[in-house]
């Protein structure tokens, strides 16, 4: 069966301590591997998508990178501003999104 | 320009009662794709149109769940005889191509609905 799944469920970090974010799958066939960011009572926003192993693709003090089994979400030097949660979604034969982690990261 | 809208923002009904809600994607964007998320938890896939092919139905749950497009715009989402556990926030997102592309997914503000 298909499954994705997200660690740590939440994440505390200070203002500039750098951390990564996991997403991990097991799919049939990955067509795509999803990464979004929401806001309390906000609709995600998409961040990236990875399509095949050795990927890498950054934003800001974001960068994800993508291997036969996961991703990870890198967060460089965080600040309060970057708190949401981060989703992982995973395309095979549909897509499938993980639970997300919270992030909150202080002053 | 506007991006996706969602309404009504907040339903509330009572159990077994069929409610609808609308999507309205970026204009242009030929795909749409309907998400619930129940408080807690993260995103379920409900159901995905792209253009003229037949919508990608497999993850609605039960057959009291439906969704429409007309061409390349608006979209409904009916749920019929409602159940509490359908309580939730339904999202909605648009792409200008299909997943299979390196397209953005632009989301909506949900509908949150709640069942008594």
């Amino acid at each position: 069966e298909d499954q994705v799944t997200q660690s740590p469920e939440a994440l505390r970090l200070q203002e500039g301590e750098s951390s990564s974010l996991n997403c991990s799958y097991t799919v049939s066939g990955l067509r795509g591997l999803f990464w979004y960011r929401q806001d309390p009572g906000k609709g995600p926003e998409f961040l990236f998508t990875l399509y095949s192993a050795g990927e890498e693709k950054e934003k800001e003090r974001l960068k994800a990178t993508l291997t036969k089994k996961e991703s990870f979400l890198h967060i460089t030097a965080p600040k309060p501003e970057d708190s949401a949660t981060y989703l992982c979604a995973v395309y095979s034969d549909k897509l499938i999104f993980g639970t997300g982690t919270r992030l909150q990261v202080f002053p | 320009g506007a991006g996706v809208s969602q309404s009504p923002s907040n339903k509330v009904t009572e159990k077994g009662k069929d409610v609808e809600l609308r999507c309205d994607p970026i204009s242009g964007h030929t795909a749409l794709y309907w998400y619930r998320q129940r408080l807690g938890q993260g995103l379920e896939f409900l159901i995905y149109f792209q253009g003229n092919s037949a919508p990608d139905k497999s993850g609605l749950p039960s057959d009291r769940f439906s969704a429409e497009r007309t061409g390349e715009s608006v979209s409904t989402l009916t749920i019929q005889r409602t159940q509490q556990e359908d309580s939730a926030v339904y999202l909605c997102a648009s792409t200008l191509g299909g997943l299979a592309r390196s397209d953005t997914q632009y989301f909506g503000p949900g509908t949150r609905l709640t069942v008594l």
